[in-house]
């Protein structure tokens, strides 16, 4: 069965610099989640879309922005990269809006910010 | 708000020895979901179970098997002889039951370690 993909896998910036990830949901799933788990940390809900709006925002920094497009995938953006945002991102899908509370998770990207 | 407590942090057991990995949490919410992830040192999280909030039932898979207590709000997981391939990060988390209340919110997590 296809599960959520991610990439690039691993990534590594310099401070200051811009980083994007991309998700690709599960086919048919129509929301996107994103979580941020910094090193020996819980995963962090950051934000979610639902039929390409935003449906909730978590903590989620200014630098950040994220949007889901026509088909469904979805892209965070990074700007002004700080050493404290490296860290492992995942990306998780669903459908409904989330109303059936299964997020299937991607593997993950990890973001290392020199 | 919603919360997750785990409150052992790290656990070292012996191979073939159970072993239980508490979870408490609180909410608002009277229709809610509880999970269990895994993560292995590889990084990825692993879904273990999900019980919705009128679901008491126990639940047993294998040697994993799962107590969720609504009196005490408690959904611990316990483990049946424990194998060195189980030591992993174990995450409880809760989410509400509809869409805009969907995400998941983490515990701590508890390091598992099953020596040999």
């Amino acid at each position: 069965a296809a599960g959520v993909i991610q990439s690039p896998r691993h990534l590594i910036k310099e401070k200051r610099e811009t980083a994007t990830l991309k998700c690709y949901p599960i086919p048919r799933h129509d929301t996107v989640y994103w979580y941020q788990q910094g090193p020996g940390q819980d995963p962090q809900f950051l934000i979610s879309f639902y039929e390409k709006m935003q449906s909730d925002k978590g903590s989620i920094p200014d630098r950040f922005s994220a949007q889901q497009f026509s088909d469904y995938h979805s892209e965070l953006n990074m700007s002004s990269l700080e050493l404290g945002d490296s860290a492992l991102y995942f990306c998780a899908s669903s459908r409904g809006g989330g109303e059936y509370n299964e997020q299937f998770f991607g593997p993950g990207t990890r973001l290392t910010v020199l | 708000a919603q919360k997750v407590t785990q409150a052992q942090t790290e656990i070292s057991v012996v191979e073939k020895e159970d072993v239980t990995l508490d979870c408490v949490y609180e909410t608002r919410d009277t229709t809610y979901y509880l999970f269990w992830y895994k993560q292995p040192p590889s990084g990825e999280l692993v879904f273990l179970i999900r019980r919705n909030s009128f679901d008491e039932q126990n639940e047993i898979s294998g040697r994993y098997s799962w107590n969720f207590q609504k009196s005490t709000s408690s959904f611990n997981f316990t483990i049946t002889a424990s194998q060195v391939v189980d030591s992993a990060v174990y995450f409880c988390a809760l989410s509400g039951s509809t869409g805009a209340n969907s995400k998941l919110t983490f515990g701590k997590g508890i390091t598992l370690s099953v020596r040999p």
